[in-house]
């Protein structure tokens, strides 16, 4: 019954290909989010939708293309990887955007060989 | 955009001790802020926040302070445990508006606690 479920948990694969990853809430939320935390912990938001709508698209290539089927889904996908693109990337999700608890999947770890 | 700052990067404690992480922030238009713990390998879960029209909140051994004036939060912990060891973030964001609830994080502060 976990609340934010992201697969897979671990991702290694080669420079070029393509990839994605899928997140999935069971918490009513209708506002959701793709984070990156690079090798230095940092964590920084990447993309959100509200009801199915792209709501905020931070300065990240346009390589990554998230898609949101319903509202408690929010796929990421990412063409043509590349060695930075390795870091670890969390899903969240919360009710609204009003400065509402964001709730964290457990991330997929990502390696580009 | 927002800019998060946090200090210290590392914290060293013993059982028992009090631990405190200091944040600052540079849009006063923040009035939502969450604090985080991650523990090794796991997800960052919350574990307490604060919005601006408070000026402290308590719960349990865990405290946080917003001084909106200074533009700073920080948070405290007291009677800190070894299960209190993690990496602890700070973040800020705007209700509504354009920047839609956006999180902006601080850097993260490694704390860990000897027995």
């Amino acid at each position: 019954d976990t609340a934010v479920s992201q697969t897979p948990k671990y991702l290694v694969t080669q420079m070029g290909n393509d990839k994605s990853i899928k997140c999935e809430q069971n918490l009513g939320h209708d506002t959701m989010y793709w984070y990156k935390q690079d090798s230095k912990k940092f964590l920084k938001i990447m993309f959100s939708y509200n009801n199915k709508e792209l709501i905020i698209n931070e300065t990240v290539p346009n390589r990554f293309s998230p898609k949101s089927p319903d509202k408690a889904h929010l796929n990421l996908h990412i063409n043509s990887l590349e060695l930075g693109d390795s870091a670890v990337y969390f899903c969240a999700s919360s009710l609204g955007n009003s400065n509402q608890p964001q709730h964290f999947g457990d991330g997929t770890r990502l390696s580009i060989l | 955009g927002e800019n998060v700052e946090q200090h210290p990067s590392t914290l060293s404690v013993q059982e028992g001790d009090s631990a405190v992480i200091k944040c600052t922030y540079s849009d006063s238009a923040s009035n939502y802020f969450p604090w985080y713990k991650q523990e090794l390998g796991k997800r960052p879960q919350l574990i307490i926040d604060i919005r601006s029209n408070v000026g402290e909140k308590k719960d349990q051994r865990i405290a946080v302070t917003l001084n909106k004036t200074a533009k700073h939060f920080s948070l405290h912990i007291t009677e800190t445990q070894p299960e209190d060891s993690a990496v602890y973030f700070c973040a800020a964001s705007i209700a509504g508006g354009t920047s839609y609830g956006k999180l902006t994080f601080g850097q993260g502060t490694i704390l860990t606690v000897h027995p």
